[in-house]
């Protein structure tokens, strides 16, 4: 079994551009974290999604960035305008639901 | 008071010493616990769940205490391998976000 797959695994970007982050849970889990995790910081929840639903964004800065969990395909975390704060590692976990969570190896962005 | 709270360490052990820890929450309808092994760099691994009878797998034992609403992980005979951020995680209700502690880092030592 696959278990989470994350791309890409790097990404660079310079300060103004678009950050697209792909999220496949594990086959069956219907629900999808992410977490942001700035460098020697522990991590910081952005957003818990269920299949086409977001259920709490309260992690989630209100400008610039977005996330969805289409009925089909990967969860995608969006940075529009990217700055250099948000050079950060980005972790997605799923779940089947209030249960452990499985982490992905994480999309490292690193914006110039 | 943030809902779940760790102390950030580091703790310092050496090799083949015992090390415990905590991490304490504060919502007293949480449910479910976690602790989960973080390495440099690496994502986040499930290490054991807690559960209320306390659990034991090899060297790592972690129990729960409900009416001071903390959970502990106890590591003995520590390894270098050991060295890691520890983190909590505690799920409030069913169907509700996992929220992670800040993590508690441990260097074992020589």
């Amino acid at each position: 079994n696959a278990g989470v797959m994350q791309n890409p695994r790097h990404l660079v970007r310079r300060r103004g551009q678009e950050a697209r982050l792909r999220c496949s849970p594990v086959k069956g889990h219907s629900h999808v974290y992410w977490y942001r995790q700035l460098p020697e910081e522990g991590l910081k929840f952005m957003v818990y999604l269920q299949k086409e639903n977001i259920i709490d964004e309260s992690g989630m800065p209100k400008e610039r960035f977005s996330a969805e969990f289409p009925k089909e395909g990967p969860s995608i975390l969006r940075i529009q305008q990217v700055v250099r704060g948000d050079s950060a590692a980005y972790f997605c976990a799923s779940s089947p639901g209030d249960r452990e969570l499985f982490f992905g190896e994480g999309s490292r962005l690193t914006v110039l | 008071r943030k809902e779940v709270e760790q102390d950030p360490g580091p703790f310092n052990v050496p090799e083949g010493a015992t090390v415990a820890f905590n991490c304490t929450y504060s919502n007293s309808a949480s449910q479910s616990f976690f602790w989960y092994r973080q390495d440099c760099r690496k994502e986040p691994k499930l290490l054991m769940s807690v559960y209320s009878s306390g659990n034991e797998d090899g060297r790592f034992t972690a129990q729960l205490n409900r009416a001071s609403q903390y959970i502990s992980l106890l590591i003995r005979d520590s390894k270098l391998s050991d060295s890691a951020t520890y983190l909590c995680v505690v799920i409030k209700a069913a169907g509700n976000k996992l929220t992670f502690g800040g993590g508690t880092r441990v260097l074992v030592k020589p």
